[in-house]
């Protein structure tokens, strides 16, 4: 365990539904990211905060794609009218400091998303 | 853009054989790590190597980055079935986003 959470673990929805997922960092690490991963391929960056600002969305971050970190503590991320191509692992990691020499970042367990 | 690749894709090995895969990145690196994601889990740091020509060793595992800081090399010496699961390079995509590229991962399988 990581101190990353997030929820749920799962999520099945069917194509047009809009849906909501968490991800809670460790509490002293300013920086959080989100990351989609496929089957048999590697996490995919899609946005990050440095505390409650979003500073980078990825160019896979379509409109029906949005992120929170009100307070600069958990966030969310909804996609609405889900599409069937949605459907991966959503994976939230988070980072403490600024510097590019510590760069390691820590990862949730993930929410799976399955859009029938 | 920036491009992370990893070879081979896919590993199957006997319970006692090495094990190495190998990661090239498109443009040069301030740092490269490596993750472990088991079946069904999530990426998990291993390492980070920072330095040119830096080698770190964990255990079994051995960590290479390259002169130029442009590729890096994982190996496990005498594979153990606890050594299953998708190993994944990362190198950052620029040193203020601490955003990461990964390569594709190669996935180890170890027969008993």
């Amino acid at each position: 365990d990581t101190g990353v959470s997030q929820d749920p673990r799962h999520k099945i929805t069917k194509r047009g539904q809009n849906v909501t997922f968490r991800c809670d960092p460790i509490s002293e690490h300013n920086r959080l990211y989100w990351y989609r991963q496929t089957l048999g391929q590697g996490p995919e960056f899609l946005t990050y905060f440095q505390n409650e600002a979003q500073l980078e969305k990825s160019r896979l971050l379509s409109d029906r794609f949005s992120a929170e970190r009100p307070k600069g503590s958990f966030s969310t991320l909804e996609i609405q009218r889900t599409e069937q191509g949605d459907s991966a692992m959503y994976l939230c990691a988070s980072k403490h400091g600024t510097s590019g020499r510590t760069d390691t970042q820590y990862f949730g367990p993930g929410t799976r998303l399955t859009v029938l | 853009g920036q491009q992370v690749m990893q070879i081979p894709q896919y590993q199957h090995v006997q319970e006692g054989e090495d094990f190495t895969t190998y990661c090239n990145s498109s443009t040069t690196l301030s740092n490269i790590q490596w993750y472990k994601q088991r079946p069904g889990g999530h990426p998990v740091f291993l390492i980070q190597l920072v330095k040119s020509g830096e080698v770190k060793k964990q255990k079994r595992l051995t960590f290479q980055f390259g002169e130029a800081k442009k590729n890096s090399s994982l190996h496990i010496t005498a594979t153990q079935t606890t050594d299953v699961g998708t190993y994944f390079c990362a190198g950052p995509r620029s040193s203020n986003t601490g955003k990461l590229i990964f390569g594709q991962g190669t996935t180890l399988q170890v027969k008993p």
